[in-house]
């Protein structure tokens, strides 16, 4: 079972180039998530979705966009990357959202020069 | 609307007990725990509901006071493996499904 995969696992940017981070998963989840985490900070909500066809926005979603066509992919993308969206960023997915755990990816460590 | 976790670190030695806690402004449905070792993803530990809530596994159990909007995570006995920061995510009665989580507790375990 793979759980939640995401792809890259590292990527270097160029300022004011874009790019998207992909992520899938197998377990037939309904609520998928992205989150990014600065060094020793904890996680910031970008976007969240409740299922196909339905996408809203988190704490810092400036900079980003995000589209849910199937249950299985919750693609990430950055626009005109800038250096404050250096992070590592997390794709998560739960069952049913607030009563059921959330299965994380193992992340994508972007740096953006 | 982010959660305020406390400590922001601890240092114990193997068999010493710990306290994290976990206390938010707005009126939580929910209280998760995860702990994230160094450089991997973090990995769910355990879910509180509303309504006094206790729960358990091992040595690490949690509580979750609906009144006070807190949630405490207790580490007892610590072992070596226990050493990861240690995160609540926390949410509320909106519609919107969007769990935030507080800034982490670094906690470290020495022989």
């Amino acid at each position: 079972n793979a759980g939640v995969t995401q792809t890259p696992k590292f990527r270097i940017l160029k300022i004011g180039q874009s790019m998207t981070l992909q992520c899938t998963q197998d377990m037939n989840h309904n609520y998928m998530y992205w989150y990014r985490q600065d060094p020793g900070m904890g996680l910031k909500l970008i976007y969240y979705s409740v299922g196909a066809g339905i996408t809203d926005k988190g704490e810092v979603p400036n900079g980003y966009n995000v589209s849910r066509s199937t249950t299985e992919d919750f693609p990430l993308r950055l626009e005109l990357a800038a250096p404050s969206q250096t992070s590592v960023y997390f794709c998560a997915s739960s069952l049913n959202g607030r009563v059921t755990e959330a299965f994380f990816g193992q992340g994508t460590r972007l740096t953006v020069v | 609307q982010q959660p305020v976790q406390s400590p922001q670190a601890v240092i114990l030695r193997e068999g010493e007990d710990a306290v994290i806690n976990c206390s938010s402004s707005k009126a939580l449905y929910s209280v998760h725990w995860y702990r994230q070792k160094h450089g991997e993803a973090p990995v769910f530990l355990m879910i509180l509901l509303k309504g006094g809530e206790q729960k358990g596994h091992d040595k690490i159990s949690a509580s979750f006071n609906e009144k006070k909007q807190q949630s405490s995570l207790y580490l007892t006995a610590s072992q070596l493996s226990y050493s990861g920061t240690y995160f609540c995510g926390t949410e509320g009665f909106n519609m919107g499904n969007d769990m935030r989580f507080g800034a982490g507790t670094r906690l470290t375990v020495k022989p």
